[in-house]
């Protein structure tokens, strides 16, 4: 079982909806956990972090943890194509920081 | 802030040469550095933690003799790629966190090349 799982994807929005995705982990004891926006030949980019259970919101982007359902998402309201990228869940318990595989997106015009 | 920069951001090389990756953090102090390698159409793989004044962690897998990891300073952490083959042409991809908290921050990466 992989540390951190998400959909591959892709996964195809039309522009202006909202995407949603999603992350499951399987320690409990992780305490941080993060969104990374990939875009094709470039570095992940932090865009989001949440620490405690709830909704985190920052402009378009809210982040969703439930501890325990072990389970993390992120929405992106009124999508746009700048948003096609690979976004990567991150989950991270002291010094260990484990990388799910990303969930392609696709907004088209 | 929280900026991290890499250098070279593209090299090609002969195979059987070595080549050396910087990885610096401008704004901020790394107690705790990493590297990973992509290659096209797939997942990050870590391929080692480094740790300031004390030796990198390889993940499986990974030849420490091959890739040599130098966590000299709170800023600055380098990665040589010793006897270069064409197989380990790929995306290396370094990351900081600051120390005291959990984030890391990637810089832009090294495309590598070995003919």
């Amino acid at each position: 079982q992989k540390e951190v799982e998400q959909n591959s994807g892709p996964l195809s929005v039309p522009e202006g909806a909202i995407a949603s995705l999603n992350c499951t982990y399987s320690d409990r004891g992780s305490q941080s956990f993060f969104w990374y926006r990939q875009y094709s030949g470039k570095s992940p980019e932090l865009i989001m972090s949440i620490y405690s259970n709830g909704d985190k919101e920052d402009g378009r982007f809210t982040a969703q943890l439930n501890k325990a359902s072990q389970y993390v998402s992120l929405l992106i309201r009124d999508s746009q194509p700048s948003d096609s990228a690979t976004y990567l869940c991150a989950v991270a318990n002291f010094n260990k920081f484990y990388f799910g595989s990303g969930t392609k997106l696709n907004v088209k015009p | 802030g929280a900026v991290v920069s890499q250098h070279p951001s593209w090299v090609i090389c002969k195979s059987g040469t070595s080549v050396k990756i910087e990885c610096r953090s401008l704004d901020f102090q790394a107690t705790t550095m990493f590297w990973y390698r992509q290659f096209p159409k797939q997942s990050l793989m870590l391929m080692a933690t480094s740790n300031e004044g004390s030796k990198a962690t390889y993940e499986q897998g990974v030849e420490k003799d091959k890739f040599l990891i130098n966590h000299a300073s709170l800023t600055l952490s380098t990665l040589t790629v010793t006897s270069a083959h064409p197989e380990d042409s790929s995306f290396y991809i370094c990351s900081a966190r600051p120390s005291g908290r959990h984030e890391q921050f990637f810089g832009p990466g090294t495309r590598l090349t070995v003919l």
